[in-house]
């Protein structure tokens, strides 16, 4: 079964530092997806990406954030100046098809953590 | 606005136990609704959906119905078992998740 990679597993980071989370999507699907889970709470929605460009964004996803489709496959969310409370885990998921009749394919996540 | 509200865990069953975690929506318009489920250590699955209302989603035993008049979308389990130990989370749309129900099945 397709599935959404996401790469490195666990990132730890300086606080102040920039960090580059990746992922690829499944390769049929048109709609892109961050989320971040702080530990043990609920899950928010960060950005979406369809046709090279965001779609929606949350007031989290501030100019600390941006996202990146830069070859055609990968898909990237870069946090830059990273705070403490930047450590989470972060989930890109995917989706083919159009607005709400099909669930996201979620990505195991990319665990980071800044000291 | 558009918010999505779950019973608070976490929730505590004996195994074969009937299951329901409540959800309740509050959208414009008529949004799908998805349950989503997270085992302990892992990533996010989609458990199951509905994109409108009387829809039924359904998947592993466990069932969910669309219900525009009381604007929820319940999510039921006739007989659980210890590996449905989890979190489950209600969502409407890509962008409105619940707080996530955690769901714990003593043997």
């Amino acid at each position: 079964e397709p599935e959404v990679t996401q790469t490195p597993s666990h990132q730890v980071t300086q606080m102040g530092q920039e960090v580059i989370l990746r992922c690829v999507p499944i390769s049929n699907h048109l709609y892109f997806y961050w989320y971040r889970q702080i530990l043990g709470q609920k899950v928010e929605f960060l950005v979406s990406f369809y046709n090279n460009e965001i779609s929606e964004k949350s007031e989290i996803f501030d100019d600390q954030f941006s996202v990146e489709r830069p070859d055609g496959s990968n898909f990237t969310l870069k946090i830059r100046s990273t705070k403490l409370e930047d450590s989470a885990m972060y989930f890109c998921a995917s989706r083919p098809g159009t607005a709400g009749a099909y669930g996201y394919t979620f990505g195991s996540g990319t665990r980071l953590t800044v000291v | 606005g558009n918010s999505v509200t779950q019973m608070e865990g976490p929730v505590t069953l004996s195994e074969e136990a009937f299951l329901t975690i409540n959800c309740t929506y509050t959208a414009t318009g008529y949004p799908s609704l998805f349950w989503y489920v997270q085992y302990p250590g892992e990533g996010l699955q989609l458990l199951l959906k509905a994109t409108k209302a009387d829809d039924k989603g359904s998947n592993k035993g466990f069932e969910a119905t669309y219900r525009k008049e009381t604007t929820s979308f319940h999510l039921e389990k006739g007989s659980v078992q210890v590996s449905d130990s989890a979190v489950y989370f209600c969502a409407l749309s890509q962008e409105i998740w619940g707080a996530g129900t955690k769901l714990i099945i003593k043997p």
